[in-house]
C-alpha cells in the first residue's frame, strides 16, 4: 500500500453533471498529480500540484479543475460530464521538488462512469 | 517528442521463463524511467525505475536494461511467476517536471 487513498471508489454520473474526485496524499508529500486511464491505455496527466498552486497541465479543457488544500490533500472537478469522461481517474503523490526524488506513488484510483 | 512507445501489448510467458517488455522514447530531455505493475481494479505500483547515468538496474527477479543512445529500456522478469500476471507500464519523465509520460501498457500473462 502506498499511503494515497481515494474516494469514491466507484462512481456513476449522466451526461452534463459536475463530479468531485478526493484524494488524501502520503504522508509528507507536497505534490499531487491527477491522471485519466481509459480502459486499456495507459494514464494521461491532467495536471499537477505543488504547495497548492498548479505546477502543469495535460491536454485537457478547462471544464477539468482541481484544488490543493494545505494538508495537500486534493480534489479533480469535471463539469459538464461527457461520456468520455468515463474512466479510472488516478491520484498520486511524491515528495516534490524538495524531496529530490521523481517518484510517484499512485492511490487505487475512482473509477467514474458516464451514462 | 512526449511520446512513450511500448511493446509488445500482450506477452504470454510459461512460469520460469524470462519475461522482456521493450519501451523506446523521443524526448531526450528525459532523465527518469520507472516501470509500473497495474493488477485489475489497482492503481499502478512502482517496480524499478532507473536513471540514464547506468545502463542496468537489478532488483530481485526484476531488471531494467537501459540504452542511451537508442533511446530505448527494458524491463526483464527472470523466473516469471503466475503472481507476475499484470499489466506493465514503462513512464519517463524529466528532473524537476514530475508529469510522467506513460507507455501503452502490456499485458503480461504467465502460464503453468
Amino acid at each position: 500500500e502506498t499511503g494515497v487513498t481515494q474516494s469514491p471508489t466507484h462512481l456513476i454520473k449522466t451526461r452534463g453533471q459536475q463530479v468531485t474526485l478526493r484524494c488524501s496524499s502520503q504522508s509528507g508529500h507536497n505534490t499531487v498529480s491527477w491522471y485519466q486511464q481509459a480502459l486499456g491505455q495507459g494514464p494521461q496527466f491532467i495536471f499537477q500540484y505543488y504547495r497548492e498552486e498548479e505546477n502543469g497541465r495535460g491536454n485537457f479543457p478547462p471544464r477539468f479543475s482541481g484544488l490543493q488544500f494545505p494538508n495537500y490533500s486534493s480534489e479533480l472537478n469535471v463539469n459538464a460530464l461527457e461520456l468520455d469522461d468515463s474512466a479510472l481517474y488516478l491520484c498520486a503523490s511524491s515528495p516534490g521538488l524538495a524531496g529530490g526524488s521523481d517518484t510517484q506513488y499512485f492511490g487505487p484510483g475512482t473509477r467514474l462512469t458516464v451514462l | 517528442q512526449q511520446q512513450v512507445k511500448q511493446s509488445p501489448q500482450s506477452l504470454i510467458v510459461q512460469k520460469g521463463g524470462i519475461s522482456i517488455i521493450n519501451c523506446a522514447y523521443e524526448n531526450t530531455a528525459f532523465d527518469y524511467f520507472p516501470w509500473y505493475q497495474q493488477f485489475p481494479g489497482k492503481g499502478p505500483a512502482l517496480l524499478i525505475a532507473i536513471r540514464p547515468d547506468v545502463s542496468e538496474k537489478k532488483e530481485g527477479r526484476f531488471t531494467i536494461s537501459f540504452n542511451k543512445s537508442a533511446k530505448q529500456f527494458s524491463l526483464h522478469i527472470m523466473d516469471s511467476q503466475p503472481g507476475d500476471s499484470a499489466t506493465y507500464f514503462c513512464a519517463a519523465n524529466r528532473n524537476g517536471n514530475e508529469k510522467l509520460t506513460f507507455g501503452t501498457g502490456t499485458r503480461l500473462t504467465i502460464i503453468p
